[in-house]
């Protein structure tokens, strides 16, 4: 079992704002990142850090953290932005290991 | 450009031995740990393990320890994947990513490779 927890799925209508969320007990400790994955494509990195964009993303999406919970937000979703997106930190060993959250697959209505 | 770019795919026999490339190019390859990932057909992305190029040092996911061995070339810029004798649950997409780390704060995978394949079936 993932010791980060996401929603199974979440969906948005097009032109609002989603908050995609990610649970575990690391995240107090760590920063989370998020990757972007759509049908047949590698996974792409969206957010890492406190809320850092690697050039090329669009500015509609941000990252936050609370406690244990990292969330993933995009304003203003767009046909797009639909796809798989998964939380990525370190384990709890503190042994340099990794998990990734078992992913959230978003619709863009 | 800074570019991750795995071997193509595979088809093998269960009990066969396998070992899948992955070659950096644009960076320092010794200084930025690689990453392996999992995904299953239909699945999500599992954490396999990490090496360090500059000295071999390696990690793995219990999940993974046993089940494959992660190496490096450095004098080829090139990281590895292998196993010794594939199982038919093995059948997966498997990525390289570099991973960045900031000491005792975050760490992400960026880029990725494009995926390698590997299809085990009698």
């Amino acid at each position: 079992s993932s010791e980060l927890t996401q929603d199974p799925a979440v969906s948005v209508a097009l032109g609002q704002t989603v908050r995609i969320t990610c649970q575990g007990d690391s995240l107090r400790s760590y920063y989370a990142s998020w990757y972007q994955q759509k049908p047949g494509q590698a996974p792409v990195l969206v957010i890492y850090g406190k809320n850092n964009r690697p050039s090329g993303i669009p500015d509609r999406f941000s990252g936050s953290s609370s406690g244990n919970t990292a969330s993933l937000t995009i304003t203003g979703a767009q046909a797009e932005d639909e796809a798989d997106y998964y939380c990525n930190s370190r384990d709890s060993s503190g042994n340099h290991l990794g998990v990734f959250g078992g992913g959230t697959k978003l619709t863009v209505l | 450009e800074v570019q991750l770019v795995q071997s193509g795919a595979e088809v093998k026999k269960p009990g066969e031995s396998l070992k899948i490339s992955c070659k950096g190019s644009g960076y320092s390859f010794t200084s930025y740990w690689i990453g392996w990932v999992r995904q299953m057909p239909g699945k999500g992305l599992e954490w396999m393990g990490i090496i360090y190029p500059g000295d071999s040092d390696t990690r793995y996911s219990p999940s993974f320890q046993g089940q494959v061995t992660i190496s490096a070339d450095k004098s080829i810029s090139t990281a590895y994947l292998q196993w010794s004798s594939l199982k038919a649950s093995d059948t997966a997409m498997y990525y390289c990513a570099r991973r960045i780390a900031v000491a005792g704060e975050v760490d992400w995978f960026d880029p990725w490779g494009q995926g390698t394949l590997v299809t085990v079936s009698s």
